[in-house]
């Protein structure tokens, strides 16, 4: 059984312009969560996605937004980039909502220059 | 506002020795512990996890101890080996029925010498 798949892995992106990852859940698994992971601030979470809506959201700027599919395949999008966007972006799926164990990808590796 | 604290930052063990990692909370309408263990260029993988309703887990050469009065919980690596060695972190999830979280604490960088 395949795990959750992030791509890309790695991405340099310039100040300014924006960006768009991608993360596909465990076959069966209908919850994506996002996090940010970081040396200065560790693991912080972004948002959920249920049944393809956002059912829960952490404290980031409006900069930051994602969208889950009909498939449960999500997509979270980052514009007006800056520096301190430099950050390993992880994704996490869930058989259920609220469901105990979350399973995550390997992560995208985002460096904004 | 960190809701989860977890000590001591970085550890080093000797080969066969035990591991303790500490972990305290403060929001008591967390209800599930999990500990994620992360190799460098690895997302977390789960290692073991815990409800409020339990004082301690053994999978294995890993335990987890909960005390739900101090509101802590600590993870025990017995044994331990050098392939243990990696960054470990706590987290707690609180589900409100609508949404659900996990809040991580900041990470312990393992290191298991020969």
């Amino acid at each position: 059984k395949a795990g959750v798949t992030q791509t890309p892995r790695y991405l340099i992106k310039t100040r300014g312009q924006q960006v768009t990852l991608s993360c596909s859940p465990i076959s069966g698994h209908r919850s994506v969560s996002w996090y940010q992971q970081t040396p200065g601030q560790g693991l912080q979470f972004l948002f959920e996605y249920f049944s393809e809506t956002q059912r829960n959201k952490g404290n980031f700027p409006g900069r930051f937004s994602g969208r889950q599919f009909s498939n449960s395949r999500s997509e979270m999008n980052v514009s007006t980039l800056e520096l301190g966007d430099s950050a390993l972006y992880l994704c996490a799926s869930s058989l259920y909502r609220g469901e105990t164990e979350a399973f995550f990808g390997q992560g995208t590796r985002l460096t904004v220059v | 506002q960190q809701q989860v604290k977890q000590s001591p930052q970085s550890l080093i063990v000797q080969k066969g020795g035990i591991s303790i990692i500490n972990c305290a909370y403060e929001n008591t309408a967390f209800d599930y512990f999990p500990w994620y263990q992360q190799f460098p260029g690895k997302g977390p993988a789960l290692l073991i996890a815990i409800r409020p309703d339990v004082s301690e887990k053994k999978e294995g050469r890993f335990t987890i101890s909960f005390n739900k009065s101090a509101k802590q919980f600590s993870l025990h690596i017995m044994d331990s080996q050098p392939g243990d060695s990696a960054t470990y972190f706590c987290a707690a999830r609180r589900d409100t029925g609508t949404a659900s979280k996990l809040t991580f604490g900041t990470g312990t960088r393992l290191q298991v010498t020969l």
